[in-house]
């Protein structure tokens, strides 16, 4: 199985500051990959799939980019309602989650 | 509108087994497929399986191999996990969520509203 490691696992920051997301995969997983947005007591939300394609009514505040194994998700001005875990996921046979990054509110 | 409904809480004991059900409506049905995920307390998100609506074919993480069942009943549209052999460790809220089947679609594009089960003696 495929592992995906994310990084960092947390990443401090104010409102209206960038952030970069990384997500490595243990062997090429082309660009069958996905981001999600998970908030407390909520289902998770597909943000990004196909590695850079955003997914319906997701802002353009968020891209995706990389391909094979190094991937990241940058959100260019943190909002307060993008505070939240983020997870990446591939899709390539099976299926597979990273251990997710928090973002918090420095 | 594309909504997918899940069973309601439940709570086991240590050995028994635990069947959730997901109704999807708003969309083709065997066009797509459901994958199921759970998150435990304090843990992130964990895949146990896909199942096609259109053949029944399936795919499991290997965690979960030998002790997870996915089915589909396509005359209601509804997707069904079952664990068996529970353990504490499989105290989790559980998600269903629309999958693709050919790579024509996003993946997880939409999500039940999660079924927490608790094992407990």
């Amino acid at each position: 199985e495929i592992v995906l490691t994310q990084s960092p696992g947390t990443l401090s920051l104010s409102p209206g500051e960038r952030a970069t997301l990384s997500c490595r995969a243990g062997q090429s997983v082309r660009t069958h990959l996905a981001w999600y947005q998970l908030k407390p007591g909520q289902a998770p939300r597909l943000l990004i799939y196909g590695a850079s394609s955003r997914a319906t009514g997701i802002p353009d505040r968020f891209s995706g980019g990389g391909s094979g194994t190094d991937f990241t998700l940058t959100i260019t001005r943190l909002e307060p309602e993008d505070f939240a875990v983020y997870y990446c996921q591939h899709y390539v046979n099976s299926r597979a989650f990273g251990g997710g990054t928090k973002v918090e509110i420095k | 509108q594309v909504h997918l409904v899940q069973s309601g809480a439940v709570v086991k004991k240590p050995g028994a087994s635990v069947k959730v059900s997901c109704k999807a409506s708003g969309y083709t049905f065997p066009n797509f497929g459901i994958s199921w995920v759970r998150q435990a307390p304090g843990q992130g998100l964990e895949w146990m399986g896909w199942i096609s609506a259109y053949n029944g074919n399936t795919k499991y993480a290997q965690k979960f191999q030998g002790r997870v069942t996915l089915t589909t009943d396509t005359s209601t549209s509804t997707a069904y996990m079952e664990l068996r052999s529970l353990r504490s460790d499989d105290t989790a809220l559980y998600f269903c969520a629309r999958d693709e089947i050919y790579g024509g679609s996003p993946p997880f594009d939409y999500w039940g509203q999660g079924t927490l089960v608790t094992v407990s003696s």
